[in-house]
């Protein structure tokens, strides 16, 4: 039981360069969401799943897209990667409303 | 706005002596406050999770307490341990809303020998 897993764990990118972060938990939950942190930041809600099949934005989308793929997977893509978003991204799922597991982290540089 | 504040930022303590970290949220509608551990370079792991009529909850040597008259709650550590040193985060989770989740910045704790 690897619980929730992300690859790649680092990656540099060129400004206008695209990219997929991959995430997937085997604990069969029905919830999973993308989160970014930033230094002196909490971390913030990118998008989420509630099931498989949905996906909602969260405080901050703008740049972003994701893919529900079946209910193990919840891939985040950066079409045209800005400075910006360098960052630390944060996968993580939950059962239901109570505790939520996060996985290590994907840490972007964008130059 | 739905926000949550911690304090301090940052904290400094000897091994072996005792710490509270302070959160104050402005959440609704509230379901739950929880308190994660993060270690530098990791995701964060939940040490406790308190709903509205829970006003204690301890894990090991992790106590937390919750007013949810006040919306206060803290993080009490007992007995530090080098191994504490880390950032603590306070989290609300609203029953509605496209941002189910409220995160506060974290407090920073270095336990030194």
């Amino acid at each position: 039981n690897a619980g929730v897993t992300q690859t790649p764990k680092f990656q540099v990118l060129k400004t206008g360069q695209s990219m997929t972060l991959q995430c997937a938990q085997d604990m069969n939950h029905n919830s999973m969401y993308w989160y970014r942190q930033d230094p002196g930041m909490g971390l913030r809600l990118i998008y989420y799943s509630a099931s498989e099949g949905t996906t909602d934005k969260g405080e901050v989308p703008n740049g972003y897209n994701v893919s529900r793929l079946n209910k193990r997977e919840f891939s985040l893509r950066l079409e045209s990667a800005a400075p910006s978003q360098t960052s630390v991204y944060f996968c993580a799922s939950t059962p239901g409303t109570r505790e939520q597991y996060f996985g290590p982290g994907t840490r972007l540089t964008v130059t | 706005k739905n926000q949550v504040e911690q304090s301090p930022q940052s904290l400094i303590i000897l091994e072996g002596k005792n710490c509270t970290l302070q959160c104050n949220y402005t959440v609704s509608p509230f379901s739950n406050l929880r308190w994660y551990k993060q270690d530098t370079g990791r995701g964060p792991v939940s040490l406790t999770i308190m709903t509205f009529s829970e006003n204690t909850k301890s894990n090991g040597r992790y106590t937390a307490t919750l007013d949810a008259d006040t919306k206060q709650s803290s993080l009490h550590i007992t007995a530090s341990q080098l191994s504490d040193s880390a950032s603590y985060i306070c989290v609300v989770t609203r029953n509605s809303g496209n941002t189910p989740l409220v995160f506060g910045k974290g407090t920073r704790l270095s336990v030194i020998a």
